[in-house]
């Protein structure tokens, strides 16, 4: 079965600083992994997906991810976080179509 | 922009109803999908729609139908309305394939009293 997890239900970081979260996945076959933000009172927003090919990928609002195979991760970053990143963010992998999601974490920026 | 309208934000239903909940994407996309969405849980599928009148049940079917007479337009049922079916709901489109992006419409927060 395709799954994702996400160790952290919650990050916290100064603004200026780097933004880390952290997502895993359980697949058989090659993995098609997506991350998501949420907006209070929003729907959910498409940030970057990773399908093949360079294992860093750009997504927008400044956030990237990187593939890792051999750690099964797929991890979303931002070089220097912003107080309006502030939100909830999911990872999830694409099977048959579909989607399967983490649980969220939610994202605070103080500043 | 893909844009996926859902007929309500917030709705309060009381227990027993029965439900409708609309979904509208307006960029031609084969599949749509019905998503329910809860504290700590994530998104979980409810139904998957890859055509035209044709459905597929998700993860947590139980308690809720489906239907598809057009392309653009998938509507979630809830046949008897119950408590724990409080909810946000997430309707959702794609194009077509695996590797292709989900879009999401805003959401309906359903209160069932």
């Amino acid at each position: 079965a395709q799954s994702v997890a996400q160790p952290e239900d919650q990050v916290n970081v100064a603004e200026g600083n780097p933004l880390t979260v952290k997502c895993t996945y359980s697949v058989s076959g090659n993995p098609y992994l997506f991350w998501y933000v949420q907006y209070p009172n929003r729907g959910l927003q498409f940030l970057l997906k990773y399908i093949t090919g360079d294992n860093l990928v750009k997504g927008s609002y400044g956030f990237e991810a990187e593939f890792n195979k051999s750690q099964t991760s797929f991890h979303l970053k931002k070089p220097s976080a912003l107080v309006s990143d502030s939100a909830l963010y999911f990872c999830a992998v694409s099977r048959d179509y579909k989607l399967s999601f983490g649980a969220g974490t939610t994202v605070t920026v103080r500043a | 922009d893909v844009k996926v309208t859902q007929s309500s934000r917030y709705l309060v239903k009381r227990t027993g109803e029965k439900v409708f909940l609309e979904c509208v994407q307006d960029m031609d996309h084969e599949n749509m999908f019905w998503y329910r969405q809860d504290p700590g849980l994530g998104l979980r599928l409810i139904y998957f729609s890859y055509d035209v009148k044709m459905k597929e049940k998700g993860d947590i079917p139980e308690g809720y139908s489906v239907s598809r007479e057009k392309k653009e337009r998938f509507s979630l049922i809830l046949e008897s309305a119950s408590t724990n079916q409080t909810s946000m709901y997430l309707c959702a489109s794609s194009p077509d394939s695996s590797t292709d992006t989900q879009y999401f419409g805003p959401g309906t927060r359903l209160t069932v009293l």
